[in-house]
């Protein structure tokens, strides 16, 4: 049993379109993350719920839009793509918030916009 | 600001030990994690420090000096499975995970 899935695992599109991402955590955590990881390797936080609240929101493009419509599931969606949002996406989800929750991680989701 | 430095890469020879370095800043801590990454794959935990010293488990032990904002990742008797990414992410005061770029870690036989 896949504790943190996603799909796609390969997303090729054309700049401009829209297109969204899914993630479902069996694991019954209730806090949930969308991390993007670039060419350069760095992991860089984007959105966290916890119980279908957001919690985090860093400084991304408001095209990005994160939802969640069960504790379960956080997916993403991205308007008008551009070459620059090509990357790794992962999504990861932790029992809570508390300091010593582990995140588990998904398997990724490669972006590629032409 | 935050900040995770980390060497680019290392190599090391299979059934040798290899260190690998971490320091960090941020704004507040709450402890350090070391996860490992194979290529095309997600990250997988290892281990969290939040109080100093040496914390073993197994191949692989970690080290945590709060003073001097700084980690490592010891890991023995290297096998050829063990050539992956090696991150390291310090949280802050925010609970929030500030992540390094990652050691590429080579093994030779």
């Amino acid at each position: 049993d896949t504790a943190v899935s996603q799909t796609p695992k390969y997303l090729v599109t054309q700049m401009g379109n829209d297109k969204s991402i899914k993630c479902e955590q069996n694991l019954g955590h209730d806090t949930m993350y969308w991390y993007k990881q670039d060419s350069k390797k760095f992991l860089k936080i984007m959105f966290s719920y916890n119980n279908k609240e957001l919690i985090i929101n860093e400084t991304v493009p408001n095209r990005f839009s994160p939802k969640s419509p069960d504790k379960a599931h956080l997916n993403l969606h991205i308007n008008s793509l551009e070459l620059g949002d090509s990357a790794v996406y992962f999504c990861a989800s932790s029992p809570g918030l508390a300091h010593t929750d582990t995140q588990y991680f998904g398997p990724g989701t490669r972006l590629t916009v032409l | 600001g935050q900040n995770i430095d980390q060497p680019t890469e290392m190599t090391a020879t299979e059934g040798a030990i290899v260190q690998i370095n971490c320091t960090y800043q941020t704004s507040g801590f709450n402890g350090l994690f070391w996860y490992q990454q194979h290529a095309g794959e997600a990250p997988t935990f290892l281990s969290y420090n939040v109080l100093d010293g040496l914390e073993e488990k197994g191949r692989f032990s970690s080290f945590l000096s709060r003073s001097k904002g700084y980690s490592y990742l010891l890991l023995k008797e290297l096998q050829m499975k063990d050539s992956a990414s090696y991150l390291c992410a310090a949280m802050d005061s925010n609970y929030q995970l500030i992540w390094g770029a990652g050691t590429k870690l080579i093994i030779k036989p």
